[in-house]
């Protein structure tokens, strides 16, 4: 069965800092995607990133890259030059391709400081 | 997402009263997604439409759920009879039909209370 798990509750990184946010998952599917959602204070999810499990490369949009280590079975968000609007709850989520179901981890709540 | 519009966005009601919840799909969709969000459980998927037709609703938490999508744009979730256990964020989601990668748009939520 899948599953996700998030070990971080809760981070802080200064302002123009990069952090890194912790996802390892399992699954026995050999084809699957990877997703990274934020949820602001204000509520909505927003969709950040996605990597294929047969991608070559990391997937990077914007200042968000994810670090894809398959063997390992991590997809870590690292989330560069930090701003204030960079903090929410970040959600890593997991999808077989044999299977329409996203399953999410628990959550990092992601705190900069000024 | 515009793409997808949920209705209440907040909902305070008392134990015993129905509860309906809207989402309304803009096109392009192929599919809709009913989630949950409590402190306790995260997000949990409720049920699962692919063409209107309801594939998996086994994460509906017991009969007083229901859900129908009538048509391809539009969706309700019902609590009935509801209960202070059932207070939580709910929120819809579908996926684009020219997305490559399969992800989820999701509203903006509804907050439910139920005291």
């Amino acid at each position: 069965a899948q599953k996700i798990t998030q070990t971080q509750p809760g981070m802080f990184v200064q302002e123009k800092e990069a952090v890194t946010l912790d996802c390892t998952y399992d699954t026995s599917d050999p084809s699957y995607g990877l997703f990274w959602y934020k949820q602001p204070s204000s509520g909505e999810m927003i969709f950040l990133i996605y990597q294929g499990s047969y991608d070559q490369q990391n997937a990077t949009e914007g200042r968000y890259s994810l670090n894809f280590q398959k063997a390992r079975k991590s997809a870590n968000l690292v989330i560069s030059a930090s701003q204030l609007g960079d903090s929410a709850m970040y959600f890593c989520a997991m999808r077989e391709d044999s299977s329409y179901k996203l399953i999410f981890g628990s959550g990092t709540r992601l705190l900069v400081r000024p | 997402d515009a793409g997808v519009i949920q209705s209440p966005r907040h909902e305070v009601t008392e134990m015993g009263q129905e509860v309906t919840l809207r989402c309304k799909l803009i096109s392009g969709h192929n599919s809709l997604f009913w989630y949950r969000q409590t402190m306790m459980r995260g997000l949990e998927l409720l049920i699962y439409f692919n063409n209107n037709v309801p594939i998996d609703d086994s994460g509906m938490p017991e009969d007083r759920f229901s859900a129908k999508m009538p048509n391809a744009s539009f969706s309700t979730l019902k609590i009935q009879p509801s209960e202070p256990r059932d207070s939580a964020v709910y929120f819809c989601a579908t996926q684009f039909r020219d997305t490559n990668t399969g992800e989820l748009f999701f509203g903006e939520g509804s907050r439910l209370t139920v005291l």
